[in-house]
């Protein structure tokens, strides 16, 4: 069965740094998905992204947050200089079609010192 | 805006006993809703989903949920739970037209000793 699939699987990082986190969502899916998860906290939406454009961003999504599909395959977050509250579960989902179920991948956990 | 409550933090069952995990939403419009499973160490995979139709849904794993619109819940409900039902759960929402972000619960973590 096709899976959405997220590298790395644990990052740490220094406050400051950049980072990128891959996601390759599943083939024919056309709708593509940013979450996080504080630790404790309730899954929180980021971003979706269709037709290689932003569709909808939450107030998290400030402008240190960026997000690209750089080829055909991969869709990738970038936060430009991370803060320590930055530490969290992020996941990708990804749908094939509007309002379809979405699918998770593993999530990258991310640690910023 | 739209919420989701889980009302219950962490469920403790022994093997055998029926479940029911409590999941409200708040939503102005015409809703689509999810139950998640986040097994120890995996990721969150999808236990059914309700979009319109038959209000009982039946999902994976003898899991189902019963949407009852007048009172704006999605309780999700197993007659016998087993060990390898330990795992964190999340009742999600999104809307139905021209809103597709995922809200989601708090989760429930349940716990099932054998």
């Amino acid at each position: 069965e096709p899976e959405v699939t997220q590298t790395p699987s644990h990052q740490v990082t220094q406050m400051g740094q950049e980072v990128i986190l891959r996601c390759v969502p599943i083939s024919n899916h056309l709708y593509f998905y940013w979450y996080r998860q504080i630790l404790g906290q309730k899954v929180e939406f980021l971003v979706s992204f269709y037709n290689n454009e932003i569709s909808e961003k939450s107030e998290i999504f400030d402008d240190q947050f960026s997000v690209e599909r750089p080829d055909g395959s991969n869709f990738t977050l970038k936060i430009r200089s991370t803060k320590l509250e930055d530490s969290a579960m992020y996941f990708c989902a990804s749908s094939e079609r509007w309002q379809e179920t979405q699918y998770f991948g593993p999530g990258t956990r991310l640690l910023v010192l | 805006a739209q919420s989701v409550s889980q009302h219950n933090h962490h469920v403790i069952l022994s093997e055998a006993a029926s479940l029911e995990l409590g999941c409200n939403y708040s939503y102005g419009g015409t809703v689509n809703l999810f139950w998640y499973v986040q097994y120890p160490g995996q990721h969150l995979q999808l236990l059914l989903k309700y979009f319109s139709g038959d209000p009982l849904v039946k999902g994976i794993k003898g899991f189902e949920a019963e949407f009852i619109k007048s009172k704006f819940s999605f309780n999700l409900r197993k007659p016998s739970v087993q060990w390898s039902d330990t795992a964190e759960y999340f009742c999600a929402v999104n809307g139905n037209f021209g809103n597709e972000k995922l809200t989601f619960g708090t989760g429930t973590r349940l716990t099932i000793i054998p």
